[in-house]
């Protein structure tokens, strides 16, 4: 069956540094890919999606790029702050399905 | 524009109780989809209704069930409550044609005594 697999966390980072968390797939068709942002005490943010390879999905600094030839999708952003502390969700949706498969989150924390 | 909403914010309940909870979609979104965050467990999907019916249903037991009323809002109901059914519930919605995201709630804190 379709699994997504994130890097462990939680992951500490000083505010400016450069962030990449790692996201793998496995899925037997051609999914749409997404990056979640979960901030404490409230639901799922969409951040940014690629629908198909080589897509470069971006928003609010955040990029990710779908690479079917590694089924990687990992998030990486230039200079985090202290207001990306949070846990952040990657998955997928096959082709034709609409339930979303997620990874196991990573948690952000960004100190100043 | 209103984003999902979800009631109530926490609902605490013992073993064998039922439970109900409450989604309202985005304004336009037919779709309504229902997720369970569990400590330790991560995020599964559980039920997708569209159009009022139950369209698709995660690997959960027959016990946990909803319906979709005609104003696209949901129900999600927990019938014989066991401990391990203690955790957030994530409502969504979306557009039901195309490659459309789903957009989340807040969620609900269920608590099982």
């Amino acid at each position: 069956g379709d699994s997504v697999t994130q890097m462990e966390g939680p992951v500490t980072l000083s505010e400016e540094a450069f962030l990449t968390i790692n996201c793998t797939y496995t899925a037997t068709g051609y999914p749409s890919l997404f990056w979640y942002v979960q901030y404490p005490g409230e639901g799922l943010q969409l951040l940014l999606k690629a629908t198909k390879a080589d897509d470069k999905g971006s928003n609010k600094g955040f990029e990710a790029t779908y690479r079917k030839e590694t089924t990687s999708f990992h998030l990486e952003k230039g200079s985090v702050q202290v207001s990306d502390s949070a846990v952040y969700f990657c998955a997928l949706r096959e082709a034709g399905r609409r339930a979303l498969t997620f990874g196991s989150g990573t948690r952000l924390q960004v100190q100043p | 524009e209103a984003g999902v909403t979800q009631s109530p914010t926490h609902l605490i309940k013992t073993r064998g109780q039922q439970a109900t909870l409450r989604c309202s979609p985005i304004s336009g979104h037919t779709s309504v989809y229902w997720y369970q965050q569990a400590l330790g467990l991560g995020l599964q999907f559980l039920l997708w209704y569209d159009e009022g019916e139950e369209r698709n249903r995660g690997n959960f037991p027959p016990r946990f069930s909803g319906r979709q009323f005609p104003n696209y809002s949901s129900e999600l109901n927990v019938n014989a409550l066991e401990l391990e059914d203690s955790a957030l519930y994530l409502c969504a919605s979306s557009l039901v044609s195309g490659d459309q995201p789903q957009h989340f709630g807040d969620g609900t804190r269920l608590s099982i005594l």
